[in-house]
């Protein structure tokens, strides 16, 4: 299996809910990656986890949170949003180390209502 | 701090003739760069890395580290080269760059007929 995965591919939530996107690999990737991305913008960068533990987290406010179960699994909880963060939700996995490339997913598409 | 910089946030040529889509990069150290292409409605994906100097779809990329740039260039544009392209630095492992993919504001290739 040499692709990235995401569920759901859309994801329609209330401000009050509380919901979970889903990111897997199987290409034996160290590294997995969150990012945002708005519409005919670049991805931004959320947070970074490596050998399962996060290394980076760029700031993102509380109402999201990572979480890595293991090497091939990444979560992104998501409580109480706001209109603002609807966007596409990319993860993405590369080795971390040595060869620097990423590979994406296709991504959640999230509205926040 | 590391930044890249696509001066074009469109660029439009007829199929056959040639493009370039220019990148420019300020980082201090040793930059790793790549360029990624999203076509309409696919994921973002790998298009080219400078350190394995390959072509890939006809397109090449050269970095130019005197004049900080990684400009993609393709002699004959073709109608399914149109997509959106980002041009990306990694700033290399270690400290708070670890795993941090940095994007242009990307440039969007129409190819017409």
């Amino acid at each position: 299996d040499t692709e990235v995965t995401q569920t759901p591919k859309h994801l329609v939530m209330g401000m009050t809910n509380k919901k979970s996107l889903k990111c897997e690999q199987h290409m034996g990737h160290r590294a997995m990656y969150w990012y945002k991305q708005k519409a005919k913008k670049p991805p931004e960068l959320m947070f970074v986890y490596s050998y399962e533990k996060l290394s980076i987290n760029e700031s993102v406010p509380s109402r999201f949170s990572p979480e890595c179960p293991n090497s091939s699994l990444l979560n992104l909880h998501l409580h109480a949003l706001q209109p603002e963060d609807s966007a596409l939700y990319l993860c993405a996995s590369g080795e971390g180390q040595g060869t620097y490339e990423q590979y994406f997913g296709p991504g959640t598409r999230l509205t926040v209502t | 701090a590391q930044r890249v910089t696509q001066p074009e946030k469109l660029l439009s040529v007829f199929k056959g003739a040639p493009v370039e889509l220019k990148c420019n990069y300020s980082y201090s150290g040793s930059p790793e760069l790549f360029w990624y292409v999203q076509y309409s409605r696919q994921r973002l994906q790998l298009l080219l890395r400078h350190i394995s100097r390959e072509s890939i779809k006809g397109f090449t990329a050269d970095l130019n580290k005197g004049e900080t740039s990684f400009h993609l260039k393709k002699p004959f544009a073709q109608e399914e080269d149109s997509a959106m392209y980002y041009c990306a630095l990694y700033g290399g492992a270690g400290g708070t760059s670890y795993g941090k993919l940095t994007f242009g504001q990307g440039t969007i290739l129409t190819v017409h007929p």
